[in-house]
């Protein structure tokens, strides 16, 4: 079956820009996590969804940075007034239940490059 | 604080020599313990996930790991390596939220 798709794979933008990445999960996952990687590091934690709801938002990094699921399967995560230091890969996952051993299924990935 | 560490930010084998790669967790409960693996420019993708009850969890491509709760230990083994093993690879911990380790590139010499 289909797996968890990212768009764009990349995105250009300019500094103070707006920007929108969107993440289509696994049909029928209920959870949905935003992570952040930079070069030569693990996946930072952003924001991990149950449903509808934002469960834990604890990772996001200031109040530039938002994230929406309005009907529990697509999610999008934006970023306003955009800064050289947001440039990173944003990962997507999704997972069946998203506690316990239920494994996360990850995108490719969006890569976010602000000049 | 929830963590888990990977020891060795790169490893380096030749091809056909045993894969050995370390996480240790820290905990006071039993995790759920994950290894993912990523491929230059893609996602990350499940190579394997601890499962209750069970000390030795065999996962893709030939990969294994071992719990040893008194060791807080959950490490990535492969007995040869093949170049298409190079990547790197990342230790996961699932409590209340996922944690990832910092990852360790493996290198395959010929």
């Amino acid at each position: 079956g289909a797996g968890v798709s990212q768009t764009p794979s990349n995105k250009v933008t300019e500094k103070g820009k707006y920007v929108e990445l969107r993440c289509d999960p696994i049909s029928g996952h209920t959870a949905l996590y935003w992570y952040r990687q930079s070069l030569g590091q693990g996946p930072e934690f952003l924001i991990y969804f149950q449903g509808t709801g934002a469960a834990d938002d604890s990772g996001l990094p200031n109040d530039r940075f938002f994230a929406v699921r309005p009907e529990g399967s697509v999610s999008t995560l934006k970023i306003q007034r955009t800064e050289r230091g947001d440039s990173a890969v944003y990962l997507c996952a999704s997972s069946l239940r998203g506690t316990g051993n239920s494994p996360l299924h990850f995108g490719n990935g969006t890569r976010l490059t602000v000049t | 604080a929830q963590s888990v560490t990977q020891l060795g930010s790169h490893v380096s084998v030749s091809e056909g020599a045993l894969v050995l790669l370390r996480c240790n967790y820290s905990s006071s409960v039993p995790p759920y313990l994950f290894w993912y693996v990523q491929y230059p420019n893609q996602g990350l993708q499940l190579l394997l996930k601890y499962t209750t009850g069970a000390t030795l969890v065999k996962g893709i491509n030939g990969f294994e790991a071992e719990f040893k709760k008194s060791e807080t230990s959950f490490h990535l083994t492969k007995p040869s390596a093949h170049m298409s093993d190079a990547a790197e690879y990342f230790c996961a911990y699932n409590f209340n939220k996922f944690y990832f380790g910092s990852g360790t590139k493996l290198n395959v010499k010929p």
